[in-house]
């Protein structure tokens, strides 16, 4: 989908490594960004959002936004081999006066961490 | 917090054939709820969305149908499966309670063949 779009990867970093992953979206008016998490065969699983420009940090996991580039990254530092798995960038979008969002996603990036 | 529930897990079913997928949500009250599928190669999609009972919105015009005949039950259906409505099926709830200010929670999908 052309609104939010990832670094198509796939990405293969070494354990202990940093593994950097990108997104761009294109709705201006977008407020919530969140990261989610999926193993192959398995659904989604959420592992961090961001609401303001700057970093948030949980963990091994740093989210990054910059809603002046649309643009919102997640790093995670320490690479371990159990982070294998597609990472999906969402966006959500909410339409003035409602209180109904919708979550739209980017395609994924497959992370593989070698040990 | 709540759980979704859905089933059946895995399913094959020929050309031709209806569809029937349900979603039933546990640990809240009047949810919004989501179907997505996950098609190969096209990331996480919007289907439908609704608020509650009766009210349905779809994302996309599609070869299927969404109802809420429950407060806490959302039906997926299709009179006739054609072979592109493939794909991994997922419900969506908000976090944490329902409230639309945070990231969705999943639940574990339906895996539909279409042969």
């Amino acid at each position: 989908q052309k609104e939010v779009e990832q670094n198509s990867g796939p990405l293969s970093v070494p354990e202990g490594a940093i593994a950097s992953l990108n997104c761009t979206y294109s709705d201006r008016v977008s407020q919530s960004f969140f990261w989610y998490r999926q193993y192959s065969g398995k659904s989604p699983e959420l592992i961090m959002s961001i609401y303001s420009n700057g970093d948030k940090e949980d963990g091994r996991f740093t989210a990054q936004l910059n809603k002046a580039s649309q643009y919102v990254s997640l790093l995670i530092r320490d690479s371990q081999p159990s982070d294998s798995a597609t990472y999906l960038c969402a966006v959500k979008r909410t339409d003035r006066g409602s209180t109904l969002g919708r979550l739209y996603f980017g395609r994924g990036t497959q992370l593989t961490v070698w040990p | 917090s709540q759980t979704i529930h859905q089933w059946p897990a895995t399913l094959v079913q020929p050309v031709g054939s209806p569809l029937s997928l349900e979603c039933t949500v546990e640990g809240t009250s009047n949810p919004n709820l989501y179907w997505y599928r996950q098609a190969a190669g096209r990331g996480l999609q919007l289907l439908f969305y609704s608020v509650g009972i009766g009210q349905i919105s779809s994302e996309v015009p599609q070869n299927l149908s969404a109802s809420r005949p429950q407060d806490r039950q959302f039906i997926l259906s299709s009179k006739k499966l054609l072979l592109s409505d493939s794909g991994f099926y997922l419900c969506a709830c908000p976090l944490p309670t329902g409230s639309d200010n945070y990231g969705y929670t999943f639940g574990s999908g339906t895996r539909l063949t279409v042969v």
